[in-house]
This record gives structure tokens, sequence and C-alpha cells, in this order.
């Protein structure tokens, strides 16, 4: 079993709609999370990073993380096309490790 | 952010050959990791280079396989050693910065190899 999973989707929504994406992890030894965007051909792009259950907003994107359920997700209001990339979840364990998902695919369409 | 280059940002091999690539930060950091992403997966850690050591190897990569070089903080270099097709991937370098030592990651090279 991977110690974190995210599906790979991909997904698609219409623009303005509101995207949701999430990650469970199996290792209670994660501190801090992180999402990243990757554009096609291009390298990850740290988006937000948090390190405590809760939400955490900047513009259109929140964070949220719930560490008695092992779960984080990523919301996105009002899409936009260019909000169309693979965005990847990332934990950091405790010896300072990034232990990456699979990452979902999102397709904004207008 | 620190701004991370890499050369070269592709290149096609022929199995057996070496390609050494090099990552570049306009700033000076302590921690660089390079990763792997093959097709449709996520990021692997090859290995962690500290400027003036050895690298630290993940599980399943070897020296002999992925010699890596620091020779200062801001620059370091991961060869892929007598390439197979099974090398084809994007090989990423990132650096570690600020108050939660989050990564921030160069724009990858993609090596296909034949």
């Amino acid at each position: 079993q991977k110690e974190v999973e995210q599906d790979p989707g991909p997904l698609s929504v219409p623009e303005g709609a509101i995207v949701s994406l999430n990650c469970t992890y199996s290792n209670s030894a994660f501190q801090y999370f992180m999402w990243y965007r990757q554009y096609s051909r291009k390298g990850p792009e740290l988006l937000m990073y948090t390190y405590s259950s809760g939400n955490k907003e900047d513009g259109r994107f929140t964070a949220q993380v719930d560490k008695s359920s092992k779960y984080i997700s990523l919301f996105i209001r009002d899409s936009q096309p260019s909000d169309s990339a693979t965005y990847l979840c990332a934990m950091r364990d405790s010896w300072g490790k990034l232990q990456f998902g699979a990452g979902t695919q999102v397709v904004v369409t207008p | 952010s620190a701004v991370i280059s890499q050369k070269p940002s592709r290149d096609i091999c022929q199995r057996g050959t070496s390609l050494t690539i090099q990552c570049q930060v306009d700033s000076q950091v302590t921690m660089m990791f390079w990763y792997r992403q093959q097709p449709g997966q996520s990021l692997t850690l090859i290995a962690t280079a500290n400027q003036g050591s050895e690298a630290t190897y993940e599980s399943g990569f070897v020296i002999d396989k992925f010699p890596i070089s620091r020779p200062n903080l801001t620059f370091s270099t991961l060869t892929v050693s007598n390439m197979s097709p099974e090398d084809s991937s994007i090989y990423l370098c990132s650096v570690e910065q600020g108050l939660v030592d989050t990564q921030y990651f160069g724009p990858g090279t993609r090596l296909t190899v034949l």
C-alpha cells in the first residue's frame, strides 16, 4: 500500500466551477502538507503548504487538512482554463523527506 | 523562492551511454535533491546531495548508476550511467528553502533512451 493515495483523474470541470482534489495518507508521522501544480513539460510549482489541521486560504485556493482522518484537500474556486494542470499532493515526514501522491490531472473547459 | 535552472532541458540518448544533468540555483542552498518522474507516475526521490559530503541514495538507487556531484552551494550534477530504455524519464532537481524547508523544483530534464 502506498503511503500517499491520490486519484489520478482526469477531472474535467467547466470554467467557473469549484475543483475539489484530495489525498489520503497512512503515515501519522507526516508533519507538513503541500500542494504542487505541474503544467505539461514543466517542473512542479509549490502552491500551498500547511502543517496543522484546518483550512488555509490563498486567493482562489483553499487547502484543508484533517489529521484525525489522514485526509487533505485542495479546493480551487472560480476555476479557469489556466488552472488545467496536474496537481500533486506532497507530505513531509520527520526526516525531511517528501512523499508525493500520483497527481490528479485537472482539465477546465471554457 | 529560488530560481532553478537545469541543462539540458531534453535529450535523446543511445542505450549504453551516459548523460550528465546540471542543476544551477541562483542562491546558496544546503540541501539539493534529485527526483525521477516516470511517465504517468509521481515523483520518486533518487538522492539527497549536500555540499561537501557524499550523496545519500534512496532504496533502489545506487551511486554507480546515478553518480552525483555537489561542488558548491549553488550547483549539482546527476549522471545517468549506462542507460537503458527503462531510464527514460523526467529528472528533476529541487532545493529546500524557507521557514518550513519547503522544496522548490527546477523545470526538469526530459530524457529518452533508445
